[in-house]
């Protein structure tokens, strides 16, 4: 079984300054990785996933994230942040014996002031 | 990039009554397709995989009973919430798979938002 955690339910930040968002995750098996991106009353949109290869991973919108195998983690990085970054975000875990199905993790909400 | 339509948006109806939900694939085929449901403030959580032609998986502690699933073709899947009750008023998402496109890529729809008094 699968599961993700992301460390912070909720991270104020001021407008221009850097940001990261903490995930861990756990498995059995090799993992794809994923962060999706929520505005309020929509979808989901991918920001960027982790297949396989490059350990950094350049995601839309200047996101980037860097697997940690060893520390089992996928922390969602940007160097500068807008207040149109203002979103909820969510982490999420599958695998090649999933079948496309993902896990979850609980959501950091992201509120950029100005 | 593909898109994934969710209709209706937002439904309001009565305790009792049937609730159907469309999810469609616009510009690409869906052999699968993902139905979520998402309580405020809370994650998603998979409800049942939807595969094109063939009987709908669902995850345990869903009752397939109460949410009726249908892919009839590969670009249409819908979920049917049967004698709604104030407890499944939710958010509920899907997400379509691109079979001509690694196993990996999924596009969620808008979702709907049920309320049920």
């Amino acid at each position: 079984a699968q599961s993700v955690t992301q460390l912070d339910s909720q991270v104020p930040v001021f407008e221009e300054a850097p940001v990261e968002l903490r995930c861990n995750y756990s498995s059995s098996v090799s993992v794809y990785l994923f962060w999706y991106v929520q505005y309020p009353n929509q979808g989901l949109q991918l920001l960027l996933k982790y297949l396989s290869g490059s350990t950094l991973v350049k995601g839309i919108n200047g996101f980037e994230a860097e697997f940690n195998k060893s520390q089992t983690s996928f922390h969602l990085r940007k160097p500068s942040v807008h207040i149109s970054d203002t979103a909820e975000y969510f982490c999420a875990v599958s695998d090649a014996t999933s079948y496309g199905k993902l896990t979850f993790g609980q959501g950091t909400i992201l509120t950029v002031h100005p | 990039g593909a898109v994934v339509s969710q209709h209706p948006s937002w439904v309001i109806c009565k305790s009792g009554t049937s609730v159907k939900i469309e999810c469609r694939s616009l510009d690409f085929q869906a052999t699968t397709m993902f139905w979520y449901r998402q309580f405020p403030k809370q994650s998603l959580m998979l409800m049942a995989t939807s595969n094109e032609g063939s009987k709908a998986t669902y995850e345990q502690g869903v009752e397939k009973d109460k949410f009726l699933i249908n892919h009839a073709s590969l670009t249409l899947s819908t979920l049917t919430v049967t004698s709604a009750h104030p407890e499944d008023s939710s958010f509920y998402i899907c997400s379509a798979r691109d079979f001509q496109v690694a196993l990996d890529t999924q596009y969620f729809g808008p979702g709907t938002r049920l309320t049920v008094l």
